[in-house]
């Protein structure tokens, strides 16, 4: 059974720094693409960014709101994907979803999701 | 970007109704769509992908369509468990967008 599970969501103050955390399990991690979706209280569903396999190259793309301020990162060993959040505004209070990426470039399986709050 | 526009953004309806939801790309995406129902508290589920195939587990009263800049997501026989909210999501290009959702409210 595919599980993914998201850990490192908090209460932190504008300008400061997150991690999330995305543990998989139930199928071969190394061989997806992983992505994070977040929505925020009340609202509709934004893409964050993506990951690609090693097998294409492991490189990122990211939506522009938070290009430049978040990383996605991958250890394919402990089949955990990552989420490092900088210069966190309030605008970036959501839930965060780690999701699988799908070949055809949709998300087939999804975390529970973890609560990001930004505020001082 | 690809602007993502669904409608209605609600709907009421009774359970055995069909419910008839749209989607509609700014631009062309060929057949690069899929759908997901959110219920509240809960992840979304991918219902449909590319445009018109059934995710594996999901009931066969979901169905599909279109292709180029207009879709549809259709519920045969409206169920219980079927209120959520429903969003379109194209997987064309970057960077992936979603629509705004469509809330399927019991009458």
């Amino acid at each position: 059974e595919v599980q993914l599970v998201e850990s490192g969501g908090g209460l932190v103050q504008p300008g400061r720094s997150l991690r999330l955390s995305c543990t998989a399990s139930g199928f071969t991690f190394g061989d997806y693409a992983m992505s994070w979706v977040r929505q925020a209280p009340g609202k509709g569903l934004e893409w964050v960014g993506f990951i690609r396999s090693k097998a294409y190259g492991g490189t990122t793309e990211y939506a522009a709101s938070v290009k430049g301020r978040f990383t996605i990162s991958r250890d394919d060993s402990k089949s955990i994907a990552y989420l490092q959040m900088n210069s966190l505004k309030t605008e970036d209070t959501a839930v965060y979803y780690c999701t699988r990426v799908r070949w055809s470039s949709d998300f087939d399986y999804w975390g529970q999701g973890t609560l990001v709050t930004v505020s001082s | 970007d690809i602007q993502m526009t669904q409608s209605p953004s609600s709907v009421s309806a009774s359970v055995g109704d069909r419910v008839t939801i749209t989607c509609r790309a700014s631009q062309g995406i060929s057949s690069w769509l899929a759908w997901y129902q959110q219920k509240p508290g809960k992840a979304p589920k991918l219902l449909i992908y590319a445009a018109s195939s059934l995710q594996s587990g999901v009931p066969s009263r979901f169905s599909g369509s279109g292709s180029g800049t207009d879709f549809t997501l259709t519920i045969s026989s409206l169920q219980p468990e079927d209120f959520a909210t429903y969003y379109c999501q194209q997987a064309n290009s970057l960077p992936l967008t979603f629509g705004g959702g469509t809330k399927v409210e019991i009458k």
